[in-house]
């Protein structure tokens, strides 16, 4: 059985910093490309970035609200996907999400506030 | 920045068809995903590579693809079906990813 399971939200004074992680099983990791996808409250999806594996070169992309402040990384020894997410905004508030594409995790969520 | 459009909302009687359409000038080059979201529950994939229904998908859900606009068709519609749906598709260099705002289906 294919299981995501996000973990590192909470709460954060803006500027501050959070690593979400994203601990992965029952699928191939290290052939998988891996992305984050948010929600914020009451809203609709948004993409935040991937990567893709390591015969690909583990490129990663980003969207724009969150390109220079955000790193996804991977550690396929550990089959583990992250998210370090650096000078934080209230408008990063969300419930973050890993997946696959065809697989998702139930989200570990982020609240941005002073 | 690139967008997929959807209309926010779409009502439809049991045992009828619900169409949702998403648009986006680079859909012709780019595959388009649709995904199921309950409240508070995390999406599903429905539809991937425009027409493909993943294993396990009813099949009353279909996806299809004319230009700069992709379909997801439920057949059938059940009061189960009452969710939101989201298309998802890239950019044209295909480096960034965009979903769609989302289509609230009711059944009435």
């Amino acid at each position: 059985e294919v299981q995501l399971v996000e973990s590192g939200g909470g709460l954060v004074k803006p500027g501050g910093s959070l690593r979400l992680s994203c601990a992965t099983s029952g699928f191939t990791f290290d052939t998988a490309w891996l992305s984050w996808i948010r929600q914020a409250p009451g809203k609709g999806l948004e993409w935040v970035g991937r990567i893709n594996d390591k015969t690909e070169g583990e490129i990663t992309d980003y969207a724009a609200p969150v390109r220079g402040r955000f790193t996804i990384s991977r550690d396929d020894s550990k089959n583990t996907l992250y998210l370090q997410m650096n000078n934080l905004k209230t408008e990063d508030t969300a419930l973050y999400y890993c997946t696959t594409g065809s697989h998702w995790g139930r989200g570990t969520r982020v609240t941005v506030s002073s | 920045s690139y967008e997929l459009t959807q209309p926010p909302s779409l009502s439809v009687s049991p045992g009828q068809t619900a169409r949702i359409t998403c648009s986006g000038d680079a859909l012709p080059k780019q595959y388009a995903y649709w995904y199921q979201q309950k409240p508070g529950q995390a999406p599903v994939l429905m539809i991937q590579k425009d027409s493909e229904r993943p294993s396990g998908i009813s099949e009353r859900f279909s996806g299809s693809s004319s230009g700069t606009t992709v379909t997801l068709t439920i057949s059938g519609v059940q009061a189960e079906d009452e969710a939101d749906y989201y298309c998802q598709s890239a950019d044209h260099t295909g480096d960034s990813v965009v979903f769609g705002g989302g289509t609230k289906l009711t059944v009435l």
